[in-house]
C-alpha cells in the first residue's frame, strides 16, 4: 500500500493567508524533504530533515518520525507560492531512495 | 547549490523506437537518480546508482536499462518504446540525504 499519504491533495490560499501541509507515513521513515514544483515543472528542494525543525522565510517544517508524520507550513502566501508541493521520505534502510507523496497542489489568489 | 542537466528536454518517438536520455551531474554525488512522474502516480522510481558502474533497480524498472558511466554521467535507455512510457522524466543527484532534481525530459512515444 501507499507509504506516503499526503493531504490535502488541493488547497487555495487568499495572499497572506497561510496553511499546513500533511505526510503521514505508513512505516518508519529515517528522513523527509519537501519540494514545490512550479509552473514551468521545475522540482526546487525546500527542506531535508532526519528530525524536528526548520524555518526558511515564510515556509518552516517539522518531521515526527515517532509518530509518522510531517509538516509544512506556509504563512503570508505569496503568489509566486502557488505550484505542486510533494513531500517524499526516505525509509529506514539507508539505501537513498525517496518515496513521493501524490502531492498538494496549492493555488495562492489574490 | 547542485547542477543537474538533462538532455534532450523534448523527445518524440513511434511505439518500438530506442530512446536514450542523458542526465549530468557537476557536483560529486555518488548517487543519481530516475524518476518518471505521471497524473495520479507522483514521482516513481525507475533505476539508481551509487557510483559509475554500480546500477541498483528501482520501482518501476520494467522496460528501462540504466548505465552509469561515470561519476558524473547516467542514462536511461529505452530500447523498445511503448506508449505507457509517454512520461516525463527526472533525473536526479544526491548523496543519501538532498537530492537535487534536473528540469526533466518530456517524452511522448507515439
Amino acid at each position: 500500500g501507499d507509504q506516503v499519504e499526503q493531504s490535502p491533495s488541493a488547497l487555495s490560499l487568499h495572499e497572506g493567508t497561510g496553511s499546513a501541509l500533511r505526510c503521514n507515513f505508513t512505516t518508519t521513515m529515517r528522513a523527509v524533504q519537501w519540494f514545490q514544483q512550479n509552473s514551468r515543472g521545475s522540482l526546487i528542494n525546500l527542506f531535508y530533515l532526519a528530525s524536528g525543525t526548520k524555518e526558511n522565510g515564510r515556509l518552516k517544517s517539522t518531521f515526527n518520525s515517532k509518530e509518522s508524520y510531517s509538516t509544512l507550513h506556509i504563512r503570508d502566501a505569496q503568489l509566486e507560492d502557488s505550484g505542486t508541493y510533494f513531500c517524499a521520505a526516505e525509509g529506514a534502510g539507508n539505501t537513498g531512495k525517496l518515496i513521493f507523496g501524490l502531492g498538494t497542489t496549492l493555488q495562492v489568489q489574490p | 547549490e547542485a547542477a543537474v542537466t538533462q538532455s534532450p528536454r523534448n523527445k518524440v518517438t513511434v511505439t518500438g523506437g530506442n530512446v536514450t536520455l542523458s542526465c549530468r551531474q557537476t557536483n560529486s554525488h555518488n548517487y543519481m537518480y530516475w524518476y518518471r512522474q505521471d497524473t495520479g502516480h507522483g514521482l516513481r522510481l525507475i533505476h539508481y546508482s551509487y557510483g559509475a558502474g554500480n546500477l541498483q533497480i528501482g520501482d518501476v524498472p520494467d522496460g528501462y536499462k540504466a548505465t552509469r558511466t561515470t561519476q558524473e554521467d547516467f542514462f536511461l535507455l529505452l530500447e523498445l518504446a511503448s506508449p505507457s512510457q509517454t512520461s516525463l522524466y527526472f533525473c536526479a543527484s544526491g548523496n543519501q540525504d538532498t537530492q537535487y532534481f534536473g528540469p526533466g525530459t518530456r517524452l511522448l512515444v507515439l
